[in-house]
């Protein structure tokens, strides 16, 4: 199956700094997606970018399909963005490989 | 609009207890994941449903597992006998389909068996 990885495993930010997330995968895909666990446990779905560049408030995501890999960008960063950020991956079938994900503190 | 609605959120019961996780998927959508999370494996795809259809369980752990869709607004896991190793995080996602595949989840329902 396509192996996710993504990078840092942690990051601990000050409120208003800005932070790049990185997602690499070994194959070529169909579907991306990022998504937000909050503290509370809850999976929210941020992106659906297979490739190109969204925006969506202070997040931004970026997909280079042809060298295999996402950038989530988070811009003046706020405690309600603390969680952990998954990115998840399918190349043809239904099955969304998802990585270990990037844990993201931010300190008021 | 509604999200995935999943009962209950939290169940605690006893080795050997039977056990149902309930999801509601978005309406509209026809494609439904059942998910276990825990913090070893993280998140695996257990069961996938299709127009109601299951496609594919191979990602269901164990006979003690099943799952069932009986129409398109609702789907069912059943743990038969449970198991502390069970204990997890159960999330069902919803997609309008398969081709598309933008997935969304449920709030989970964490079970504990003691």
């Amino acid at each position: 199956g396509i192996q996710v990885e993504q990078s840092p495993p942690d990051l601990i930010l000050q409120e208003g700094a800005n932070s790049t997330l990185r997602c690499n995968f070994s194959d070529s895909v169909n579907n991306l997606q990022w998504f937000h666990q909050n503290p509370w446990g809850q999976l929210i779905n941020l992106f659906y970018i297979p490739s190109g560049t969204k925006q969506n408030g202070r997040l931004s995501a970026t997909t280079v399909a042809t060298e295999r890999y996402s950038l989530l960008y988070i811009s003046s960063s706020q405690t309600t963005d603390s969680g952990v950020y998954f990115c998840a991956v399918e190349k043809d079938d239904y099955k969304l490989s998802f990585g270990a994900g990037t844990t993201v503190t931010v300190r008021a | 609009d509604a999200g995935v609605i999943q009962s209950p959120r939290h169940e605690v019961t006893e080795m050997g207890q039977e056990v149902t996780l309930r999801c509601k998927p978005i309406s509209g959508h026809n494609s439904l994941f059942w998910y276990r999370q825990t913090m070893m494996r993280g998140l695996e795809l257990l069961i996938y449903f299709n127009n109601n259809v299951p496609i594919d369980d191979s990602g269901m752990p164990e006979d003690r597992f099943s799952a069932k869709m009986p129409n398109a607004s609702f789907s069912t896991l059943k743990i038969q006998p449970s198991e502390p190793r069970d204990s997890a995080v159960y999330f069902c996602a919803s997609s309008l389909n398969y081709y598309t595949g933008e997935l969304f989840f449920g709030e989970g329902s964490r079970l504990t068996v003691l």
